[in-house]
């Protein structure tokens, strides 16, 4: 079957580095997207590799392992507003997005 | 670019009623747009994929004939939640696939919409 793994919550503290891992198991690979979802809100891409190694975009990073279906999304210097859900999603060979659950993650001051 | 809007935002409708959602693509072509569902606290789910000109591919246990499809243009998908009951209050979440734009396959959120049955 295919299925998406990622922590439920994570808790970091404002102005800190935190990593939030991803591993995936699915029929076929067309790319790994992040995005970020507010609570009541709709989510927003953050990120897509296709191909190995880091992308970086600012204060947030996106590595990618085909071989180990392994990837995370790396945020850096935290703000509140990094408060959100974080949803790991991989592209199958029928180019369909299978979801993760979400990773909660909580800013401290 | 890239734009997805969804109307209405929110909506209170008594049980048994019927509540049509739209789904736009503003500024791109969408040949295939996704319905999805989310419930509190829950991740996104998949309710189907519709395709312009054709008809909707259903997730299994989501009902074709309680949650109607149609896409009858390249900018335009509608959800029609029949005879709606509490348990199908939710959040209602389209996303839209622009092919146009690169060789991967991003999809573009709507805003989404609330339902609340009473």
């Amino acid at each position: 079957g295919q299925n998406i793994d990622q922590p439920t919550e994570m808790t970091a503290t404002e102005g800190a580095i935190v990593q939030i891992n991803c591993t995936y198991q699915t029929s076929g690979f067309n790319g790994l997207f992040w995005y970020q979802q507010h609570a009541g809100e709709a989510p927003t891409f953050l990120s897509y590799n296709v191909l190995d190694g880091l992308e970086e975009k600012g204060r947030f990073s996106s590595f990618l392992s085909r071989s180990k279906g392994y990837s995370y999304l790396l945020l850096k210097e935290l703000q509140m507003k990094d408060s959100a859900s974080y949803l790991c999603a991989v592209g199958d060979s029928n180019y369909q997005l299978i979801w993760g659950a979400g990773t909660k993650l909580i800013i401290k001051p | 670019g890239a734009v997805v809007s969804q109307h209405p935002s929110w909506v209170i409708c008594k049980s048994g009623t019927s509540v049509k959602i739209e789904c736009r693509s503003l500024d791109f072509q969408a040949t295939t747009m996704f319905w999805y569902r989310q419930f509190p606290k829950q991740s996104l789910m998949l309710m189907a994929t519709s395709n312009e000109g054709s008809k909707a591919t259903y997730e299994q246990g989501v009902e074709k004939d309680k949650f109607l499809i149609n896409h009858a243009s390249l900018t335009l998908s509608t959800l029609t939640v029949t005879s709606a009951h509490p348990e199908d209050s939710s959040f209602y979440i389209c996303s839209a696939r622009d092919w146009g734009r690169g060789d991967y396959n991003e999809q573009f959120f709507g805003p989404g919409t609330r339902l609340t049955v009473l």
